[in-house]
């Protein structure tokens, strides 16, 4: 699987836009994108995920380039909820039942009221 | 819907010690996965089920055990325990209807182990 690399953190105001970068540059043609996030002590929450195309949920937007070597998470609104990290994860569905998820550190978001 | 249910929450081992973390999901997932994470680090995978009977190890197998006799249930064994395996366990689901990586995650067990 290909490897991803984010910043380890960034602060956003609350109520502003949150853009949260991951670059995935050895990414395969049929590799996905996907983000989760962990907020303190908790299990890991989906948040989205995509192929090549733009994709946008209840959540969160992801923006992924045209080459698909990066990709953006966006938080529209963020609020102090929003506080955790942020883990990007380039995954490919195999065609066997033979499917994992590789973890990084994450990016850490801080949203300051 | 309970989601994905991890019990115990804590507990405290003595080293040599063994014990069974439960996992039980009721969302008939397939795919079920053991999780370690150590402090300031991302996940690692310790063990994976692709259903009932089949299990594979994952990243960081060494001293553990699971199991997976029906859909529900993903035990996680730990045999002499040691310090070095003190951590947060996260057990997750997913399916393979959803392409099998938008996982479902428990709340966590925290070990630690004395």
């Amino acid at each position: 699987d290909a490897k991803t690399t984010q910043p380890p953190s960034m602060d956003c105001a609350e109520g502003r836009a949150a853009n949260l970068p991951c670059n995935h540059s050895t990414i395969s043609g049929n590799e996905y994108v996907y983000w989760y996030r962990q907020i303190h002590s908790q299990g890991p929450q989906y948040i989205i995920h995509g192929l090549k195309n733009n994709e946008t949920n209840e959540m969160a937007s992801l923006i992924i380039t045209e080459d698909r070597k990066s990709s953006t998470l966006i938080l529209p609104h963020a609020t102090l909820r929003d506080t955790a990290v942020y883990y990007c994860i380039v995954r490919v569905a195999n065609a066997g039942n033979n499917r994992k998820l590789i973890w990084g550190l994450g990016t850490s978001l801080a949203v300051n009221p | 819907n309970a989601g994905v249910t991890q019990t115990p929450k804590f507990r405290i081992l003595k080293i040599g010690q063994s014990m069974t973390l439960q996992c039980a999901q009721d969302m008939n997932h397939n795919y079920m996965y053991w999780y370690r994470q150590d402090p300031g680090m991302g996940l690692k995978l310790i063990y994976y089920s692709v259903g009932a009977g089949i299990t594979d190890k994952g990243e960081v197998p060494n001293g553990y055990n699971v199991s997976r006799s029906t859909t529900e249930d993903f035990p996680l064994r730990l045999e002499l325990a040691a310090p070095s395996q003190t951590s947060v366990y996260f057990c997750a689901s997913s399916s393979v209807d959803r392409g099998g990586t938008e996982a479902f995650f428990g709340q966590g067990t925290r070990l630690t182990v004395v």
